[in-house]
């Protein structure tokens, strides 16, 4: 079964930090684009970061620009976002995501993990 | 920045047809994806460039993209529809992917 399971979320302080996992498992991950998308409480879906397949390229909203680091190990079938200086509207649900080229649609798509900020 | 714009609602009779709007400067010479979302659910997609349905999706989802303007169309609505729907593409000139503001489906 293609699979993706997000971890790392929960509640941390103003200025804090935190890393989400994506654990990939059904498909050939390093064959893959793969995304963070999130979604505040009652907002829209937002596009954070994205990395390309051997992870030579890596895209950020704006918002997050020097503050979100995305990464992925393809030995483990992981996809990561190392988040530092945390504010409150970083609070959103964060979805990992993949597509095969950068154009595509996003086909496959974790359950999401949720990270609050606020002290 | 590239900008979507989404109605934030639109409502249907089940079995009539819904359309679903996705505004965009030159859309057209962007390829389109739309997802559906419901409540406490992560999103799924629905339709990949502009047109093209994922393995699952029922034939009653169709789109088209031409000027400024993509449509998502469902056809013969059913209560199951009732969700939220995002268009999304990819904005070569600011390596940025882009999502509308999403649009509510209600079903009457």
């Amino acid at each position: 079964e293609v699979q993706l399971v997000e971890s790392g979320g929960g509640l941390v302080q103003p200025g804090g930090s935190l890393r989400l996992s994506c654990a990939a498992s059904g498909f050939t991950f390093s064959s893959y684009w793969m995304s963070w998308v999130r979604q505040a409480p009652g907002k829209g879906l937002e596009w954070v970061a994205n990395i390309k397949q051997d992870g030579s390229e890596k895209y950020y909203v704006d918002s997050v620009k020097g503050r979100f680091t995305i990464s992925r190990d393809n030995a483990k079938n992981s996809l990561y976002l190392q988040m530092n200086s945390l504010r409150a509207e970083d609070t959103a649900v964060y979805y990992c995501a993949s597509s095969i080229y950068l154009s595509d649609g996003m086909d496959v798509w974790g359950q999401g993990t949720t990270v609050t900020v606020s002290s | 920045s590239y900008v979507l714009t989404q109605p934030p609602s639109v409502s249907v009779a089940p079995g009539k047809t819904a359309r679903i709007t996705c505004g965009g400067n030159n859309i057209g010479s962007k390829s389109v994806h739309w997802y559906q979302q419901k409540p406490g659910q992560a999103p799924v997609l629905v339709i990949y460039y502009d047109s093209d349905r994922p393995s699952g999706i029922p034939e009653r989802f169709s789109g088209s993209n031409s000027g400024n303007t993509a449509t998502l169309t469902i056809s013969r609505v059913e209560a199951g529809d009732e969700a939220d729907y995002y268009c999304q593409v990819w904005d070569s000139s600011s390596d940025h992917q882009v999502f509308g503001g999403g649009t509510k489906l209600t079903v009457l």
